[in-house]
């Protein structure tokens, strides 16, 4: 069964304070990990699909990473519209749907 | 880029009654098409996977009697929740997949709060 687990839960930092969000997964044959944003109420916006190990993509301040274990979402500078929940899922195994973690909840204090 | 629109966003409903929601691929074709549902503070749960023309694949512990899905088109998906409960009451989310994209993108829809009283 694909699992997927993300750490912190909850994340305070101060605006331009760097830091890290994690993702650990276990599935078979991955196909796709995804990294997306949700405001509350709101559905999830897509920010990231990385495909194999090694494999790394940025957009503004954030950059994402992929190992055979694991995802990090680096987050540089952040401003206060950067608060939202992070949300990692992957598509392996036979699923065609996609498998989510519960998220970080990132909060930027000015 | 790739838009899913949703409707309702929120509706409230009496118990026992219907509910339908509709989602709707705006600028691309979906082959398939997504249902997930969301609990406060829990991770978003698959709840079925539809196809153009084909009947819906529900997940595991999922009522399909009670979850109707229909994919009548490439580009519109519906769930109707029959007969519904206050356990019922959550955030639904729907999820698309263009056909024409390699990355097999998933875009997602607003979402649409249910509330069953």
């Amino acid at each position: 069964e694909d699992q997927v687990t993300q750490s912190p839960e909850a994340l305070r930092l101060q605006e331009g304070e760097s830091s890290s969000l994690n993702c650990s997964y276990t599935v078979s044959g991955l196909r796709g990990l995804f990294w997306y944003r949700q405001d509350p109420g709101k559905g999830p916006e897509f920010l990231f699909t990385l495909y194999s190990a090694g494999e790394e993509k940025e957009k503004e301040r954030l950059k994402a990473t992929l190992t055979k274990k694991e995802s990090f979402l680096h987050i540089t500078a952040p401003k206060p519209e950067d608060s939202a929940t992070y949300l990692c899922a992957v598509w392996g195994g036979g699923a065609d749907g996609l498998t989510f973690g519960k998220g970080t909840h990132l909060i930027i204090q000015p | 880029g790739a838009v899913v629109s949703q409707h309702p966003s929120w509706v409230i409903c009496k118990s026992g009654t219907s509910v339908k929601i509709e989602c709707r691929s705006l600028d691309f074709q979906a082959t398939t098409m997504f249902w997930y549902r969301q609990f406060p503070k829990q991770s978003l749960m698959l709840m079925a996977t539809s196809n153009e023309g084909s009947k819906a694949t529900y997940e595991q512990g999922v009522e399909k009697d009670k979850f109707l899905i229909n994919h009548a088109s490439l580009t519109l998906s519906t769930l109707t929740v029959t007969s519904a409960h206050p356990e019922d009451s959550s955030f639904y989310i729907c999820s698309a997949r263009d056909r024409g994209q390699r990355a097999y993108g998933y875009t997602f829809g607003s979402g649409t709060r249910l509330t069953v009283v």
